[in-house]
């Protein structure tokens, strides 16, 4: 079964709009959440990741709310650009083992 | 340059011919990992391995196997490919251990099994 859910599978926004993706996980044992982005016929990389003892963290444009009561986290990119138009996953993992746990990817695209 | 490479890029196959995508990075990384992405369904882990000579089974390991002989290099097998093995294959590396472990991701290989 899926140990991280994503929505939505595809979103469309304007050129200096927001674009919000949300993810939920079960196991409370999580303590690493990174997104990763992937352009076209590329390998995903590595955007932004955040710990679960903070509530937020943010990068330039791109800014993670975590929620750990909710289990939930989710990616915001502010003013957003048609750059930005790409498919981003979010995960969980464990801080000192490597195995992540990917959601089903959100395909982002940015109308100029 | 810090990379992990892929080859071949794309493949064209028939079923129940083996094949191997091979997996290299320069990185000196312990940890290397096979994924899959299809449509709707993301990133979903093949198989594994922590360090040469230590591999394990990810969430979909049945049609394929992985050998780790030597630190930098991590093939996938497919003994067997059949139709439903059709998908973009990613292969990842990473330091073992570290914390905040960001995987680095090869190019990915299109793989057709007609």
């Amino acid at each position: 079964q899926q140990q991280v859910k994503q929505s939505p599978q595809s979103l469309i926004v304007q050129k200096g709009g927001i674009s919000i993706i949300n993810c939920a996980y079960e196991n409370t044992a999580f303590d690493y959440f990174p997104w990763y982005q992937q352009f076209p016929g590329k390998g995903p990389a590595l955007l932004i990741a955040i710990r679960p003892d903070v509530s937020e963290k943010k990068e330039g444009r791109f800014t993670i709310s975590f929620n750990k009561s909710a289990k939930q986290f989710s990616l915001h990119i502010m003013d957003s650009q048609p750059g930005d138009s790409a498919t981003y996953f979010c995960a969980a993992g464990y801080q000192r083992a490597n195995n992540l746990f990917f959601g089903t990817g959100t395909r982002l695209t940015v109308i100029p | 340059e810090a990379q992990v490479t892929q080859n071949p890029r794309y493949l064209i196959t028939v079923t129940g011919k083996k094949l191997t995508v091979t997996c290299s990075q320069n990185m000196n990384h312990e940890y290397m990992s096979w994924y899959r992405q299809d449509p709707g369904l993301g990133l979903r882990q093949i198989y594994y391995s922590m360090n040469v000579e230590v591999t394990d089974k990810g969430d979909v390991p049945e049609g394929y196997k992985v050998s780790r002989k030597e630190k930098r290099n991590f093939p996938l097998i497919l003994e067997s490919p059949s139709p439903n093995q059709t998908s973009l294959y990613f292969c990842a590396s990473s330091l073992a251990g570290a914390a905040y472990n960001e995987q680095f991701f090869g190019p990915g290989t299109r793989l057709t099994v007609l």
